[in-house]
């Protein structure tokens, strides 16, 4: 299965500040990535998805002025939380499809927690 | 639209069999997937079902009726290290994933 790595791997960043996330497909290119998020306790809830050159599909109820995406080349996604607030300490998870199947294959998280 | 469901917990001794139950509601279907996940770490593929029927990889099975929208997740021989969660996600038209709701297993030496 393909190798996706994040980064960084947790971050803590205060109230009203933005924070990058960065997806990598390091052995085949992506040209569709995607973004979750997973509170504790609880399963992993599509953010986005996000497409190689062009601008990225949010599912309904997810701000795409606050998580910006961007998916500039076929091996990089990047989401960007902007003026990150308490409630969006949650753990980031981005993954990539198989261009064959439907099988994604997930990167290892990046937590984050706002103070 | 899609609706997933799993038992929130269950628990299990070393050395059992458990199943874990996945029952869903969609306008159309594609694919069932089955993954594992420890807690702070990023989900593992375990099985995908297409058509019905049992799918078996080693200790791990997986069942699928489409007509039921029904899976399940049959682990045997219960190791202290199934203790995780396990998502089941179905792919419906599109290759988006929609996860249930998700079951943490514990195991109990």
């Amino acid at each position: 299965g393909a190798v996706v790595s994040q980064h960084p791997s947790w971050v803590i960043c205060k109230s009203g500040t933005s924070v990058k996330i960065e997806c990598r497909s390091l052995d085949f290119q992506a040209t569709t990535m995607f973004w979750y998020r997973q509170f504790p306790k609880q399963s992993l809830m599509l953010m986005a998805t996000s497409n190689e050159g062009s601008k990225a599909t949010y599912e309904q109820g997810v701000e795409k002025d606050k998580f910006l995406i961007n998916h500039a080349s076929l091996t990089l996604s990047t989401l960007t939380v902007t003026s990150a607030h308490p409630e969006d300490s949650s753990f980031y998870i981005c993954s990539t499809r198989d261009r064959l199947d439907y099988e994604q294959y997930f990167g290892p998280g990046t937590r984050l927690t706002v103070t | 639209g899609q609706n997933i469901d799993q038992p929130t917990e269950m628990t299990a001794t070393e050395g059992a069999i458990v199943q874990i139950n996945c029952t869903y509601q969609t306008s159309g279907f594609n694919g069932l997937f089955w993954y594992q996940q420890h807690a702070g770490e990023a989900p593992t593929f375990l099985s995908y079902n297409v058509l019905d029927g049992l799918e078996e990889k080693g200790r791990f099975s997986s069942f699928l009726s489409r007509s039921k929208g029904y899976s399940y997740l049959l682990l045997k021989e219960l190791q202290m290290k199934d203790s995780a969660s396990y998502l089941c996600a179905l792919t419906s038209g599109t290759y988006k994933y929609i996860f249930g709701t998700g079951t943490r297993l514990k195991v109990l030496a």
